[in-house]
């Protein structure tokens, strides 16, 4: 079965790094687009980045473009979010899904909280 | 593109038909998809292409509209239905989502 598992979220103060992992199984990861989606807490769910199967296409939302690079390494089925430059409106949790939209499975979700 | 949910939450009873409205700053065709969220889990793929019901969903939903507006309707709410539903558009990057609707039982 498809599975999508994030990691990598925690504490961090305003201005530092972290980078987020997303484990795909159970379906041929090179073959899908990928996306990145964050819900502030309480919030609704804002979409931050795509990256296609071959990972040569990728758009970012404008609230993090510059700061958060996304990557994937389909060798692995791994899908990545570098996050540079913190703050602490990027609280929130990040999800990973499948597909560029329309995105029919997602992880659970890993919690990233910023403190200043 | 910005995307308009209305209401912003609503309150019905089982067996209520239900209808929650998404509209579109420009046209987007019917690159538009639906959304479930249940408290304390991730988005669930309702509809997407406006109308097409995800593989697994239950018949009782459906989606419909074109260009700028969207609706989604739920036939005859049941009580697992409680959550949060969001419109998301594909037309073009960034793929925003609506503000959402709480839907109360």
């Amino acid at each position: 079965q498809v599975r999508l598992v994030e990691s990598g979220g925690g504490l961090v103060k305003t201005g530092g790094s972290l980078r987020l992992s997303c484990a795909a199984s159970g379906f041929t990861f090179s073959d899908y687009y990928m996306s990145w989606i964050r819900q502030a807490p309480g919030k609704g769910l804002e979409w931050i980045s795509f990256i296609s199967s071959s990972g040569n296409t990728i758009y970012y939302a404008d609230s993090v473009e510059g700061r958060f690079t996304v990557s994937r390494d389909n060798a692995q089925n791994s899908l990545y979010l570098q996050m540079n430059s913190l703050r602490p409106e990027d609280a929130a949790v990040y999800y990973c899904a499948r597909g560029g939209g329309g995105n029919d499975y997602w992880g659970q979700g890993t919690l990233v909280t910023v403190s200043s | 593109i910005q995307l308009t949910q209305s209401p912003s939450s609503l309150s019905a009873s089982v067996g209520d038909r239900v209808t929650i409205t998404c509209r579109a700053s420009q046209g987007i065709s019917n690159y538009l998809a639906w959304y479930q969220q249940k408290p304390g889990k991730a988005p669930k793929l309702l509809i997407y292409a406006a109308s097409t019901l995800q593989s697994g969903v239950p018949s009782r939903f459906s989606g419909s509209g074109s260009g700028t507006d969207f609706t989604l309707t739920i036939s005859s709410l049941q009580p697992e239905d409680l959550a949060a539903y969001y419109c998301q558009q594909l037309n073009s990057y960034p793929y925003t989502f609506g503000q959402g609707t709480k839907l109360e039982i």
